[in-house]
């Protein structure tokens, strides 16, 4: 089974709209996080933001803010405020189990998404 | 601060030929990774490096080989390249707190023919 999804192959949206990224994920263990990654066309790969699975509270940053939702196994990205420079590929990965000083991420296979003037 | 250097950049093989990707980071990161991307894949661990002088398997480490030369040189070595291996090749850093991402370079894209 698919440890990370991301349904949505391309999303369109209109500049200074809000748009979500969606991303499922599956484990069985308690001790988990949740990243978002963004790599424009340039290729670089830039992390947006975190989300651990004992965090009480959704990540924010900046514009970004992850919609958590445990019981559902839900990590969706939310992005406020669409500019053009968003126009890129997203992608969401997970780190099963409690850190034990390494980051082995698995990732899913991303959302394109493409932002209209 | 460079943070994660790869090169080279692109690299066109034969399939066959040897070549080794290098990576360094000036982060003091304890833990490297190597990840390839491939169209409609995302990307997929190779092998990983998590402190100076260990190294462990990925998801997709046949047909390479990793060194750990030192806290901040850690390098893939295709010995006998093969054209499944086209991709583009990403080198990762990360320390040790939970929270902390994957700090990447830019990338090797590299072609088997």
């Amino acid at each position: 089974a698919q440890k990370i999804t991301q349904t949505q192959p391309g999303m369109f949206v209109q500049e200074k709209e809000a748009v979500t990224l969606d991303c499922t994920y599956d484990t069985s263990d308690p001790s988990y996080g949740l990243f978002w990654y963004k790599q424009p066309s340039s290729g670089e790969m830039i992390f947006l933001i975190y989300q651990g699975s004992y965090d009480q509270q959704n990540a924010t940053e900046g514009r970004y803010s992850l919609n958590f939702q445990k019981a559902r196994k839900s990590a969706n990205l939310v992005i406020s405020a669409s500019q053009l420079g968003d126009s890129a590929m997203y992608f969401c990965a997970m780190r099963e189990g409690q850190n034990t000083g390494f980051q082995k991420l698995v990732f899913g296979t991303g959302t394109r998404l493409l932002v209209s003037p | 601060n460079a943070g994660v250097t790869q090169t080279p950049k692109f690299q066109v093989l034969k399939t066959g030929q040897s070549m080794t990707l290098q990576c360094a980071q000036d982060m003091n990161h304890n833990s490297m990774y190597w990840y390839r991307q491939d169209p409609g894949m995302g990307l997929r661990l190779i092998y990983y490096s998590a402190s100076e002088g260990t190294t462990d398997k990925g998801e997709v480490p046949n047909g390479y080989n990793v060194s750990r030369l030192n806290k901040r040189e850690f390098s893939l070595r295709l010995e006998s390249a093969a054209p499944s291996q086209t991709s583009v090749y990403f080198c990762a850093s990360s320390d040790l707190l939970s929270n902390s991402p994957l700090h990447f370079g830019n990338g090797t894209r590299l072609t088997v023919t």
